[in-house]
This record gives C-alpha cells, structure tokens and sequence, in this order.
C-alpha cells in the first residue's frame, strides 16, 4: 500500500547549519508529495508540495525536488534557525492507490536548533 | 479568519465514557478528517467525509464514530472510551483530496485513565 518513509529523530542542529530530511515514499500512480510542519502546541501546516516529477516545492527558505526515479522527496535548507524547530512531517496523496487520496504522513522528524 | 477550530482543547475520561470532539471549518471545504498522532506513529487517519452527510472510515476506525450533519461541522464520537484512546487528535479539512492543502485544527489532547 501506499507509504511514506522519514528519517527518524531527533535532529539538532546548530543555527546557520545545513538541513536535510530524507523522505521516500511507495505509491500507486503518481503521488502528490507534501511536508508539513508542527510548531509547538500547534496543528500542522503544510510548509511546501509538489505534485508532479521534477517539481520543487520551495518556501521560507525550504526546498524539496520531487525525484520519480528515487522515490524520494527530501527537505533541505541552507541555513536553519532557532525558529525553525519544530516536527517535520513527509506526506503524499495517491488517488488510485488503497488510501483513496487521503494524505499518507510519515512518522515525523523532530528538529530543534541550538543558537 | 478562523480556519479550522476544534473542542475542546483537552479531556479527561475514564474509561468506559464516551464524549463528542467538536470540528469547525469556516472556509466552506468539502473535504473533512480525523486524525490521531501518537508518538512515534505519526498522523494515521480516523475517519473522513467527502461531503456533508457522508463519511467513511480510514486506517484506525475501531471505537470511534464520526456524523457530518452540516457541511461545516465534522463530530467525532467515542461511545466508550479505553486507555489506547489517550491521544491527540487533529481534525482537518480541504477544498478536495488530491494536490490540495490540507488545514488542521490545533489539536485535542484528550487522556483516558
């Protein structure tokens, strides 16, 4: 069935460090690839996403490629911040596989930054 | 702006009672969910609604029950509560379910002892 695969956590970085998250999926068809973010005490909202091969998906900095051949989509950023700690979820969406679309998350990555 | 907006914001049971989680969405989406995050496990869905009057079970739905009587409200039910519920719970909802942005609530934190 569909899946999702995520580097395990924690993370911690110091500020300025270079960021990445492995991400690699299983899916029927061709999946619509997410991350979201979970800040403290909050819900998760979506950070970037790409819904075809090839696409990147970029914000605050964030950058993910959508990688056919590697089934993979994974998170990176040049330059992390205090503020950027959080828990970074992977997800897809895949309509024709058993999870009818449904978004498919991985376990979540926790990532604290030390100043 | 409102978005999406969830009650309450935590919840002890004991086991055995049952209570109503409120979902609220202001942006008029068809798309509803519930979902559960554990540690370790990541967001595994409950229970979803593609329209007002529908819904349909997802990955985890033994011991809950879900009504979308209204295309803005989305309740989730526990009819009898057990330790393996103590969770939080994340409901959230989207304009449709393929490439689409999926907005959460902030959460319930409920605890069953």
């Amino acid at each position: 069935g569909d899946s999702v695969t995520q580097m395990e956590g924690p993370v911690t970085l110091s500020e300025e460090a270079f960021l990445t998250i492995n991400c690699t999926y299983t899916a029927t068809g061709y999946p619509s690839l997410f991350w979201y973010v979970q800040y403290p005490g909050e819900g998760l909202q979506l950070l970037l996403k790409a819904t075809k091969a090839d696409d990147k998906g970029s914000n605050k900095g964030f950058e993910a490629t959508y990688r056919k051949e590697t089934t993979s989509f994974h998170l990176e950023k040049g330059s992390v911040q205090v503020s950027d700690s959080a828990v970074y979820f992977c997800a897809l969406s895949a309509p024709y596989g058993g999870s009818q679309g449904n978004l498919i998350f991985g376990k979540g990555t926790k990532l604290s930054v030390k100043p | 702006n409102a978005g999406v907006t969830q009650t309450p914001k935590f919840r002890v049971l004991k086991t055995g009672q049952s209570m109503t989680l409120l979902c609220a969405q202001d942006m008029n989406h068809e798309y509803m969910y519930w979902y559960r995050q554990d540690p370790g496990m990541g967001l595994r869905l409950i229970h979803y609604s593609v329209g007002e009057g529908t819904t349909a079970k997802g990955e985890v739905p033994d011991g809950y029950n879900v009504s979308r009587l209204k295309k803005q409200n989305f309740l989730l039910g526990l009819e009898s509560a057990a330790p393996s519920q103590t969770s939080v719970y994340f409901c959230a909802s989207s304009t449709s379910v393929h490439r689409t942005e999926a907005f959460f609530g902030q959460g319930t934190r409920l605890t069953v002892v």
